[in-house]
């Protein structure tokens, strides 16, 4: 079954320390996505990629940079992290392509508290 | 400005009536709609979606209902049971190249009371 995967599930932080987040795919999807979920905005488009070595920015790309090294593998990072970037992130993937194309699959989030 | 809007954060329904969530949005080149689901802790999944080109798509107790010229879409579940109980997100999206760059409203909380 295809499945997204993210690493860690929880992190807490400090206050502009460096923080990583993980996401692995195995649906052999083109395109992967980082979303943010914060209360009473619903879901926001921080980064996102259509190849390996690739990413564009998204809705909310500011204090966010991400890396694609591999069709399987994109990573968010913060390099100085803020109060304001706690929250809950989600990664996913489409395949781009066909009757399916915009369908996004999630993975299971990250809670980042950052204190 | 919130280019996909939920306006009502929560909604409560009796058992075995009709859901009905609802969904705005500004960019009318939109040409790709859905509806997630999403449990709490939970990643949101896909529900159900439908493309510019049709008005209405029905799937089991599900149905979305498009209405462009008012920019408008909705989610109706019929025979609501209290496993429909979730956070339900719209989105909404402009297919360029295949990229799912989909806009997400801030979700509807649907309580199905038994």
């Amino acid at each position: 079954e295809a499945a997204v995967t993210q690493s860690p599930r929880s992190k807490v932080a400090v206050t502009g320390g460096k923080v990583t987040l993980s996401c692995h795919q195995t649906n052999n999807h083109d395109y992967m996505y980082w979303y943010r979920q914060d209360t009473g905005h619903g879901l926001r488009l921080i980064h996102y990629s259509y190849v390996a070595d690739s990413t564009e920015k998204g809705d909310i790309p500011d204090g966010y940079k991400a890396s694609r090294p591999s069709q399987e593998n994109f990573s968010l990072i913060l390099e100085l992290a803020s109060l304001s970037q706690t929250a809950v992130y989600f990664c996913a993937s489409s395949e781009g392509l066909g009757a399916s194309a915009e369908t996004l699959y999630f993975g299971s989030g990250t809670r980042l508290t950052v204190l | 400005g919130q280019q996909v809007k939920q306006s009502s954060p929560s909604l409560t329904v009796q058992e075995g009536g009709i859901s009905i969530l609802n969904c705005d949005y500004e960019n009318d080149m939109f040409d790709y709609f859905a509806w997630y689901k999403k449990y709490p802790d939970n990643s949101p999944t896909l529900l159900i979606s439908v493309r510019s080109n049709v008005d209405k798509r029905e799937d089991g107790r599900l149905t979305v209902f498009l209405n462009k010229s008012g920019k408008h879409f909705s989610l109706h579940i019929t025979a609501s049971q209290p496993e429909d109980t979730a956070v339900y997100l719209c989105a909404a999206g402009l297919n360029q190249g295949g990229s799912a760059k989909l806009i997400f409203g801030e979700g509807t909380k649907l309580t199905v009371s038994s």
